[in-house]
C-alpha cells in the first residue's frame, strides 16, 4: 500500500472548518483512501473514504485531487469533541487488504 | 449500525497470568478481524488477521505461541495473552471488516501486567 504523508499537529478554532491535508504521491489506480481518527484512550473512529471521486457524509467532506496524489479531510464547523488524532490511510479493498496505520495530524479545537 | 465491542475495557493482572479479550461485532457479521496493539504516544501496529474459522495470520515479529486468537464465529473473535509480562502491558484494539470493506474499530482493552 502506498505511503501518506500528514503533518503532525493542527489547530483549529471551534465553530471553524478543519481542513486535514494529506500526500499519497505513490497512490496506485486501485487504492482508496481511508479517513480514521482516535479520540484519546479509545479505538479509531471510521470518517469516510473515497477513490477519486469527492465524498461527503454527516461527518466530514474528503476531497480528492484529480491526479490523486493528495486529499483533504474537512471537518465543516469543528467542536471540542473532535479534537483528537486523525490518519490518512491508503489501501486496496480486498479480504486480504490490511490497515497500516502512519503518526496521523493531532488536530487540537480551541474556543 | 457497524458496531464493535470489546470486552474487558481494562484488566490487571499478575506476571504469568493468561488474559483472555473478546472482540464482538455487534449487528453485522464479520468473517475477518484485526487485532492491533497501541503504546503510549505511538501509532496502532497490526498484530494478527483472523479469518473465521482458520489460523489467524501474524505479523512479523508477533509470536503465535504468545498471542493466540481464536475467530469461532462470524461474530467473535478472542485474543488471549499467554504468560503475560510487564512488556506486554498495553493498549489492546481489534477491528472488524464490514460488508464493503470498511474496517470498524471496538473501544479498546487495556492490559495492565504486574
Amino acid at each position: 500500500d502506498a505511503k501518506t504523508t500528514q503533518p503532525p499537529s493542527m489547530d483549529c478554532a471551534e465553530g471553524r472548518a478543519a481542513n486535514l491535508p494529506c500526500n499519497h504521491s505513490t497512490i496506485s489506480g486501485n487504492e482508496y483512501v481511508y479517513w480514521y481518527r482516535q479520540i484519546h484512550s479509545q479505538g479509531p473512529q471510521y470518517i469516510i473514504h473515497g477513490l477519486k471521486n469527492n465524498e461527503t457524509n454527516e461527518m466530514a467532506s474528503l476531497i480528492i485531487t484529480e491526479d490523486r496524489k493528495s486529499s483533504t479531510l474537512i471537518l465543516p464547523h469543528a467542536t471540542l469533541r473532535d479534537t483528537a488524532v486523525y490518519y490518512c490511510i491508503v489501501r486496496v479493498d480486498g479480504t486480504a487488504s490490511k490497515l497500516t496505520f502512519g503518526t496521523g495530524t493531532r488536530l487540537q479545537v480551541t474556543l | 449500525g457497524a458496531v464493535v465491542s470489546q470486552h474487558p475495557s481494562w484488566v490487571i493482572c499478575k506476571s504469568g497470568t493468561s488474559v483472555k479479550i473478546e472482540c464482538r461485532s455487534l449487528d453485522f457479521q464479520a468473517t475477518t478481524m484485526f487485532w492491533y496493539r497501541q503504546f503510549p504516544k505511538q501509532s496502532l501496529m497490526l498484530m494478527a488477521t483472523s479469518n473465521e474459522g482458520s489460523k489467524a495470520t501474524y505479523e512479523q515479529g508477533v509470536e503465535k505461541d504468545k498471542f493466540l486468537i481464536n475467530h469461532a464465529s462470524l461474530t467473535l473473535s478472542t485474543l488471549t495473552v499467554t504468560s503475560a509480562h510487564p512488556e506486554d502491558s498495553s493498549f489492546y484494539i481489534c477491528s472488524a471488516r464490514a460488508n464493503g470493506d470498511t474496517q470498524y474499530f471496538g473501544p479498546g482493552t487495556r492490559l495492565t501486567v504486574l
